[in-house]
């Protein structure tokens, strides 16, 4: 069966431009994390969707980034006016129940 | 001090030899804890849970001390195919979003 799938995989910005990095989740997964993961570093929250609520978005660094999942399956995060210390992987992971499966995740390179 | 804490290593050892790790916490309220393995480039994998009991897969063996707030992993027999990043992960707490906190991740390398 297929596991969460992200694209596109690798995405490469100049400075303040707008991205935009899909996930696809397990089919019938009601749960779904964005997290971000810098190099040499384990893997950070970001915000959670459960269906198309989103019901912590804690983990967002700033108002520059935004999520939604306005159909409770795909999910996109947004980030506006890329900066370099946004250059990260970041990880989608989807669950039903108590393991969460992680999408291969989309390296963005903010140049 | 962040919220889940591990050596970042790395731990160099040969074949067959038996390595552990640990990772603490620092929210007394967590409720599960969790091993994933991350390799070169890779998605993180769940690796295993942690029970309160302790719990052995083949020749890996997780353990949870609540007392003192950590977790382990114990793995024996080390092959070369286990060289990868380990991460511990706690979920739960005030939040009950689900939400996992990783730690920083510690690097094995198994050497022949």
């Amino acid at each position: 069966g297929a596991g969460v799938s992200q694209s596109p995989r690798y995405k490469v910005a100049k400075r303040g431009q707008d991205v935009a990095l899909r996930c696809d989740p397990i089919s019938g997964h009601v749960s779904l994390f964005w997290y971000q993961q810098a190099l040499g570093q384990g893997p950070e929250f970001l915000t959670y969707f459960q269906n198309e609520a989103q019901l912590d978005k804690s983990g967002l660094p700033s108002d520059r980034f935004f999520a939604e999942r306005p159909e409770g399956s795909v999910s996109t995060l947004k980030i506006q006016r890329t900066q370099q210390e946004d250059s990260a992987v970041y990880l989608c992971a989807s669950s039903l129940g108590t393991e969460q499966f992680f999408g291969p995740g989309t390296r963005l390179t903010v140049l | 001090r962040k919220e889940v804490e591990q050596d970042p290593g790395p731990f160099n050892v040969p074949e067959g030899a038996t390595v552990a790790f640990n990772c603490t916490y620092s929210n007394s309220a967590s409720q599960s804890f969790f091993w994933y393995r991350q390799d070169c480039r890779k998605e993180p994998k769940l690796l295993m849970s942690v029970y309160s009991s302790g719990n052995e897969d083949g020749r890996f063996t997780a353990q949870l001390n609540r007392a003192s707030q950590y977790i382990s992993l114990l793995i024996r027999d080390s092959k070369l195919s286990d060289s990868a990043t380990y991460l511990c992960a706690v979920k739960g707490g005030s939040s009950n979003t689900g939400k996992l906190i990783f730690g920083q991740g510690t690097t094995l390398q198994v050497k022949p």
